[in-house]
């Protein structure tokens, strides 16, 4: 079935650092691609998406493209800030519009 | 435009008890999900509605738990009886419609503590 994998954390970055977040999915068809942040003890919110290949998707400095190629959706930022702190979630949709999520990568930022 | 509202945010209850949570969509839309979220985890869907009617339920435990959608806007998630392994964060999102071009909004959660 489709599935989406997110690299390990967690991520400990020194503010204004470059971020990586990998996330590479299996899925048939053509699925859409999230990024979701959860802060602490808030809800999921998203953050970006794209919906097709090659479609990069951008929001609040982060960045992340749609590779149909090497079935991957890495997310980035050129300059973390300490209120970036959070898990970040990577997830694909079906045709249902179901979301199937990773386990999330949490990011700590140090000032 | 309100968010997605669920109550209550915290629940604590003995194994074997009953446990309801409450989801109230976005206005106008006519998805909604439940998912649940297992510390250090991430969500899994647990059902999903389109109006009134069920789209997808494959992964929802149904000897212990059940949900409704009168009139395809507020919905219940229950369990009767709860179990340890119950215990997570239970979210309730909605679309404007089920594809998968569509963003879904996340309420707050419940957080289930059952002991």
């Amino acid at each position: 079935g489709d599935s989406v994998t997110q690299m390990e954390g967690p991520v400990t970055l020194s503010e204004e650092a470059f971020l990586t977040i990998n996330c590479t999915y299996t899925a048939t068809g053509y699925p859409s691609l999230f990024w979701y942040v959860q802060y602490p003890g808030e809800g999921l919110q998203l953050l970006l998406k794209a919906t097709k290949a090659d479609d990069k998707g951008s929001n609040k400095g982060f960045e992340a493209t749609y590779r149909k190629e090497t079935t991957s959706f890495h997310l980035e930022k050129g300059s973390v800030q300490v209120s970036d702190s959070a898990v970040y979630f990577c997830a694909l949709t079906g045709n249902t519009g179901k979301l199937i999520f990773g386990q999330g990568t949490t990011l700590q930022v140090k000032p | 435009e309100a968010g997605v509202a669920q109550s209550p945010r915290y629940k604590i209850i003995e194994k074997r008890q009953s446990v309801a949570f409450w989801c109230n969509p976005i206005s106008g839309h006519a998805t909604l999900y439940w998912y649940q979220q297992i510390l250090g985890q991430g969500p899994k869907l647990l059902i999903q509605f389109q109006n009134n009617g069920v789209v997808d339920d494959s992964q929802l435990p149904k000897d212990r738990f059940s949900a409704e959608r009168l009139k395809g806007v507020d919905s219940t998630l229950k369990i009767q009886p709860a179990k340890l392994e119950d215990s997570a964060v239970y979210l309730c999102a909605s679309s404007s419609t089920g594809t998968e071009r569509a963003t879904q909004y996340f309420g707050p959660g419940t957080r289930l503590l059952v002991l």
